[in-house]
């Protein structure tokens, strides 16, 4: 089993869209749970830190939930600036390299 | 207040050659982790420099090889290319508040191998 696993992709959805994508880890004891926003040929950038109790942070949302271990990213109201691939991103144990999943590619459509 | 930077941002090269890439770290950061990126895939981790040491290392063969200045900036040399070499090459910077979590990245060198 891979450390981190996303939705395969692409998703299109149209504008005002809600979606939602999920990512499933394999170690109980990880630590830290991040969503990046990588655009086309661009470096990946910190989306949000996803914590225990949920998070959200305007039209997007985190949540965890460790006993399944899942990560959930939603987006309200899509606008065509959120076409990207999202990346599940975990910290396994603490002072060890981030692990990046493959990434879930989303476009909006008008 | 300068990124990550990295140069250059596109390279060409033949198998078996030899190739250095270059990255300069955000201002105040002395730590600076290298990942290669395949197409359709995320980021791998090859390995981490701070105090000018490797301090991690992912499962990249030894022909992959860094270091890292007294400035902070980096280089990560590829040893007898393969095809499989070519990837965007991706610098992140952090800092002693975050070494392995807040990264911030440079917008990478894309290698290709012929």
């Amino acid at each position: 089993r891979k450390e981190v696993e996303q939705d395969p992709g692409p998703f299109n959805v149209p504008e005002g869209a809600t979606v939602a994508f999920n990512c499933t880890y394999s170690n109980s004891a990880s630590q830290s749970f991040f969503w990046y926003r990588q655009d086309c040929r661009k470096e990946p950038k910190l989306l949000m830190s996803v914590y225990s109790s949920g998070n959200e942070d305007g039209r997007f949302t985190a949540q965890l939930n460790r006993a399944s271990q899942y990560i959930s990213l939603l987006i309200r109201d899509s606008k065509l600036s959120d076409s990207a691939t999202y990346l599940c991103v975990v910290n396994p144990r603490g002072n060890t390299p981030l692990v990046f999943g493959k990434g879930t590619r989303l476009s909006v459509i008008a | 207040d300068a990124g990550v930077t990295q140069s250059p941002t596109h390279l060409i090269k033949t198998r078996g050659q030899q190739v250095t890439l270059r990255c300069s770290p955000k201002s105040g950061h002395d730590t600076v982790s290298w990942y290669q990126q395949a197409l359709g895939q995320g980021p791998q981790f090859i390995f981490q420099y701070y105090e000018e040491e490797e301090r991690q290392r992912g499962n990249f063969p030894d022909r992959f090889s860094g270091h890292q200045f007294p400035n902070y900036s980096s280089e990560l040399n590829v040893n007898a290319l393969l095809l499989g070499d070519s990837a965007l090459y991706l610098c992140a910077s952090s800092g002693e508040q975050g070494r392995n979590e807040k990264l911030f990245f440079g917008s990478g060198t894309q290698l290709s191998v012929l």
